[in-house]
């Protein structure tokens, strides 16, 4: 069964740095694209971050140059490195398994996990 | 960058409804549209792909149309499992932009 796993999340003082895991199962995260999604208390879905297998990690503008995506083949995870965390970035983390070819679409989910930026 | 715009934000109909929500998409993405349902304090889940490919194990009372730059998706006979927010996602750009939701309750 293709899974994904978010951990991580925790309560962090604003410019503060949280490291996010997104641990793959049933299939191996160098050959798909994995994303990440962000969901604000109580607000929509704002997609924030995807490392793709070929094209590399690209990043949504409000995260761009704080945020880092990489990838260890070996535990068949993805990271999310949020470095000078302000009090927007507080949400409920996702991430999710891109098909990687068209259509394109995200399936599955994670369960998500807490980000609290907060003094 | 793409905008998606939902409507109507929320709705309240009865069980057996017929219940449709619009997604209009700022520029045109061919039928590049995915249709994501979020019950309380779960993650999203995939509904419809490529505008009006139901999803394996999704009920065939979710259908899903349109290309270019509008879309709907409709919920015939509706179910009380179906009470949730459902998000329309564009996937014809690397930035993939999702609408603002429409809640959908239960009368």
């Amino acid at each position: 069964e293709v899974q994904v796993l978010e951990s991580g999340g925790d309560l962090v003082q604003p410019g503060g740095s949280l490291r996010l895991s997104c641990a793959a199962s049933g299939f191996i995260v160098s050959n798909y694209a994995v994303s990440w999604i962000r969901q604000a208390p109580g607000k929509g879905l704002e997609w924030v971050s995807a490392l793709t297998s070929a094209a590399g990690p690209d990043y949504a503008d409000s995260v761009k140059g704080r945020f880092t995506l990489s990838r260890d083949n070996s535990k068949n995870t993805v990271y999310l490195q949020m470095n000078y965390l302000t009090a927007e970035d507080t949400a409920t983390y996702y991430c999710a398994k891109e098909r990687s070819s068209a259509p394109n679409y995200l399936d599955p989910w994670g369960q998500g996990t807490l980000v609290t930026v907060s003094s | 960058d793409i905008q998606m715009t939902q409507s109507p934000s929320s709705l309240s109909a009865f069980v057996g409804d017929r219940v449709t929500i619009t997604c209009r998409a700022s520029q045109y993405i061919s039928h590049s549209l995915n249709w994501y349902q979020q019950r309380p304090g779960k993650a999203p889940k995939l509904l419809i792909y490529a505008a009006s490919t139901l999803q394996g194990g999704v009920p065939s009372r979710f259908t899903g149309s349109g290309s270019g730059t509008d879309f709907t998706l409709t919920i015939s006979d509706l179910q009380p499992e179906d009470s949730a927010v459902y998000y329309c996602q564009e996937s014809y750009t690397p930035r993939w932009a999702f609408g603002q939701g429409t809640k959908v309750e239960i009368k």
